[in-house]
């Protein structure tokens, strides 16, 4: 155990359809970081936040949107579903949110879009 | 902006036999560079991290990289699998300069992955 939530594990649902994913952080961890893996991109970063301020954005689409809460966990909303947006949702924390950085993983929440 | 290269996508070895599993970065400013393994219908699990200092590093399971700056290489080997170590190796690199100025600001880029498998 990584100390990294995701929930939920397994989700299924159709075109068109809104998803929210959930992560909570490692304890003490102020950063989360959300990063979508498929077989044809491999590993994308999409979202960074840090004590709940956005940090940096990397591939996300405009479908796609990301919070922070006071609490620390962090919600990914997914919207207007397409069979592309199929993949693995991983969520990583980390205590800073840049330098020398070391990311925690969690175990990934599985999007099938039919 | 940085980018990572991982020139093998499947490497296939015998048991105890010794590994490695290539890995070239391209950055214009100073990086922190790691890998992570990943076994199947798993997460992510740090293997081990140059951050600063030595440039050889061991992490877990008996896996070892040596940051390389000339060759921007952090290769990672290991002298003698095991069935085991079976999975998908990621390299991945970050720094803390701002986006603006080329950096990944903390954030990882990943490379596409190499998938090692042993063979008994």
């Amino acid at each position: 155990d990584s100390g990294v939530t995701q929930t939920p594990k397994h989700l299924i649902t159709a075109t068109g359809q809104r998803v929210t994913l959930r992560c909570s952080p490692r304890s003490g961890d102020l950063s989360v970081y959300w990063y979508q893996q498929s077989l044809d991109q491999g590993l994308q970063f999409l979202i960074h936040y840090y004590n709940g301020e956005e940090r940096a954005k990397g591939n996300i689409l405009e479908r796609f949107s990301a919070q922070q809460f006071p609490d620390l966990h962090s919600e990914l909303n997914l919207s207007s579903l397409e069979l592309g947006d199929s993949a693995l949702y991983f969520c990583a924390s980390s205590l800073q949110g840049s330098g020398a950085n070391v990311l925690t993983f969690g175990a990934g929440s599985r999007l099938t879009v039919l | 902006a940085q980018s990572v290269t991982q020139l093998d996508s499947q490497v296939p070895v015998f048991e105890e036999a010794p590994v490695e599993l290539r890995c070239n970065y391209s950055s214009s400013v100073s990086v922190y560079l790691f890998w992570y393994v990943q076994y199947p219908n798993q997460g992510l699990q740090l293997l081990l991290k140059y951050l600063s200092g030595s440039t050889l590093v061991k992490g877990i399971n008996g896996f070892e990289a040596e940051f390389n700056k000339s060759q921007t290489s952090f290769h990672l080997r290991k002298p003698s699998v095991h069935i085991s170590d079976t999975a998908e190796y990621f390299c991945a690199v970050s720094d803390s300069a701002t986006p603006r100025s080329g950096g990944s600001q903390g954030n990882l880029i990943f490379g596409k992955g190499t998938k090692l498998s042993v063979k008994p």
